[in-house]
């Protein structure tokens, strides 16, 4: 099956800096790519996502890139807030018989120190 | 748009007792419904996964009798948790897809605790 690893596993900025988190995919088949944010006590939200017929998207300050050939996919948060401070999850998609079935990375814990 | 909602947000049971979780798609018609579990400090963990009117397909090692799972409309889909036992206590989340596409949205978590 599908195994997504991503890394770090913590991440602590400053206010205003960038911050990076990775993933890495192991099907091939898998086409789909959400990012979720989940704070303390919440269920994740769906914060950005990529289609694997698409190399790079952008909203705002949150943008992910996706690189096919080398099967990982990175999340950029640029000037970074303290309010972005959550577990981000990356997640991997494919379909499974009649389903589609995501397969989540084990999260990256993000600080934003003010 | 793409709203799931979950009721109740919290519940503490005696031991032996059963739980049902409501989850809902308040905007949108869920064609496919999934149960999540998750630890604390961990990922999710897929437990199940129904599609309305058809029955829940489960993942190696879920308990399907202990973890019974309805989706009868388009837009609610049920866990219930019977005979709890300490260990299940965990938080539940459900999320929903539907109109042929593959996002999935997330409901805001059932805080579980078996006394």
């Amino acid at each position: 099956g599908e195994n997504v690893e991503q890394h770090p596993s913590t991440l602590s900025v400053q206010e205003g800096d960038s911050a990076v988190i990775k993933c890495t995919y192991s099907d091939s088949a898998s086409n789909y790519f959400p990012w979720y944010k989940q704070e303390l006590g919440k269920g994740p939200q769906l914060i950005i996502d990529i289609r694997s017929n698409v190399g790079e998207k952008k909203d705002q300050r949150i943008a992910v890139t996706l690189n096919k050939t080398a099967k990982h996919f990175s999340l950029h948060i640029t000037e970074t807030q303290p309010e972005d401070s959550a577990v981000y999850f990356c997640a991997a998609s494919k379909m499974e018989g009649s389903n589609y079935k995501l397969t989540f990375g084990k999260g990256t814990l993000l600080t934003v120190n003010p | 748009g793409a709203v799931v909602s979950q009721h109740p947000s919290r519940v503490i049971c005696k031991s032996g007792t059963s739980v049902k979780i409501e989850c809902r798609s308040l905007d949108f018609q869920a064609t496919t419904m999934f149960w999540y579990r998750q630890f604390p400090k961990q990922s999710l963990m897929l437990m199940a996964t129904s599609n309305e009117g058809s029955k829940a397909t489960y993942e190696q090692g879920v308990e399907k009798d202990k973890f019974l799972i309805n989706h009868a409309s388009l837009t609610l889909s049920t866990l219930t948790v019977t005979s709890a036992h300490p260990e299940d206590s965990s938080f539940y989340i459900c999320s929903a897809r539907g109109g042929g596409r593959e996002t999935q949205y997330f409901g805001p978590g059932t805080r579980l605790l078996v006394l």
